[in-house]
């Protein structure tokens, strides 16, 4: 059964840190370009940041440039998100899909991170 | 960035009918589209690429036309597990832009 399941998030305080990751099965994470994309509550999608398959390009938007760095290990069939400086209107479900472009659309079930003081 | 604009926000159908939703790209993004569905407290459910082409699985009562700044989503005959909110997405040109949703829900 092909599967992307998200863990790291949690409750931090403004200016902290998070580590999410992405963790795939039943497929190999090797052959696709992934996305990271957010959804506030009660809002809709928002495209947060994209990494090619092998892992030489990046890119996020713009909001997140500085903050945020997307990486992957194809070895461990995981990608992830570090996100610094933290602010309250980041407080969202976080979802690690595939890239539309490969005409598949596998997304996980998002890991919600809450940012409170 | 590329603007993607969907119309209507919300729109009230009844099970069979035949309901068309609009996404209006802010430059043209040739057919690099892609429609989503999402049910509250789910993840969203990948239903077409490349503007027209259905994901596996998908039944065939949803399509999807356009190329260039304006795409439709067109369910033939609605079920009762269509009602849900939909979304258009760009990946033509980074950001990758999504449209703001359309809430489809029951007259």
């Amino acid at each position: 059964e092909v599967q992307l399941v998200e863990s790291g998030g949690g409750l931090v305080q403004p200016g902290e840190s998070l580590r999410l990751s992405c963790a795939a099965s039943g497929f190999s994470l090797s052959s696709y370009d992934m996305n990271w994309v957010r959804q506030a509550p009660g809002k809709g999608l928002e495209w947060v940041s994209y990494i090619s398959y092998s892992g030489t390009t990046r890119d996020y938007a713009d909001s997140f440039k500085g903050r945020f760095t997307i990486s992957r290990d194809n070895a461990k069939n995981s990608l992830f998100l570090q996100m610094n400086s933290l602010r309250a209107e980041d407080t969202a479900l976080y979802y690690c899909a595939t890239s539309a472009a490969a005409g598949t659309g596998y997304w996980g079930q998002g890991t919600l991170v809450t940012v409170s003081s | 960035d590329i603007q993607m604009t969907q119309s209507p926000s919300i729109l009230s159908a009844s099970v069979g009918d035949r309901v068309i939703i609009t996404c209006r790209a802010s430059q043209s993004i040739g057919t690099w589209l892609a429609w989503y569905q999402q049910k509250p407290g789910k993840a969203p459910k990948f239903l077409i690429y490349k503007a027209s082409n259905l994901e596996s699985g998908v039944p065939l009562r949803f399509s999807g036309s356009g190329s260039g700044t304006e795409f439709t989503l067109t369910i033939g005959s609605l079920h009762p597990d269509d009602f849900a909110t939909y979304y258009c997405q760009q990946y033509n040109s980074s950001p990758y832009t999504f449209g703001q949703g359309t809430k489809l829900e029951i007259k």
